[in-house]
């Protein structure tokens, strides 16, 4: 069945270091790549997305990529804050407009 | 800015009970979905619906569990009889035509 491998399960970074975090999915036909970012207490929230046909995609400290060939995407956050601190997860979407697949999850820790 | 909400925030129900866990979409959605997130784990798809129909359902999904959108605004998961292992967050999700899923901000469903 679909699958979406994420790593690491949990990255502590300094105040304004990078942080990036990888994932991996098993379908070829999935399409739409979204990032969620999840915070103590609340629902998933949208950060970001990518769909299959693009390679890149940047918004002000986030930016994704994706890797279609290697079945690879990533996220990327540069010059972290404290309140990036969150757990995050990738997504992937199989089939079409339906269920949203997500990743196990990467927590991430900005010290100040 | 549009957002989904979910009532109630938390609740505690003895196993073997039926309760309904409500949602209002963001109000020209289309597509609604249910997906749970037990602690620490990451969040699985239970269903989704549009048109007033299920159009796909996960195994998770068994016979204990309905939908309904018993008007234009809500939109509820009925649990007929809750099992212990059924304690998890509850997050409704919707979407308009296009890819980008919104998530509200859960219910805690605790089983005792």
């Amino acid at each position: 069945g679909e699958n979406v491998e994420q790593h690491p399960s949990t990255l502590s970074v300094q105040e304004g270091d990078s942080a990036v975090i990888k994932c991996t999915y098993s379908d070829s036909a999935s399409n739409y790549f979204p990032w969620y970012k999840q915070e103590l207490g609340k629902g998933p929230q949208l950060i970001i997305d990518i769909r299959s046909n693009v390679g890149e995609k940047k918004d002000q400290r986030i930016a994704v990529t994706l890797n279609k060939t290697a079945k690879h995407f990533s996220l990327h956050i540069t010059e972290t804050q404290p309140e990036d601190s969150a757990v995050y997860f990738c997504a992937a979407n199989f089939r079409g407009y339906q269920k949203v697949t997500f990743g196990t999850g990467t927590k991430l820790q900005v010290i100040p | 800015e549009p957002e989904v909400t979910q009532t109630p925030s938390h609740q505690v129900t003895q196993m073997g009970q039926e309760v309904i866990l409500r949602c209002v979409p963001i109000s020209n959605h289309l597509y609604f979905y249910w997906y749970r997130q037990i602690l620490g784990q990451k969040v699985e798809f239970l269903v989704s619906f549009y048109n007033n129909e299920i159009s796909e359902k996960s195994e998770i999904f068994d016979d204990q569990f309905s939908v309904e959108r018993p008007d234009g605004s809500n939109f509820t998961l009925k649990i007929r009889s809750t099992k212990l292992e059924d304690s998890a967050m509850y997050f409704c999700a919707s979407r308009d035509r296009g890819f980008e899923q919104y998530f509200g901000p859960g219910t805690r469903l605790t089983v005792t």
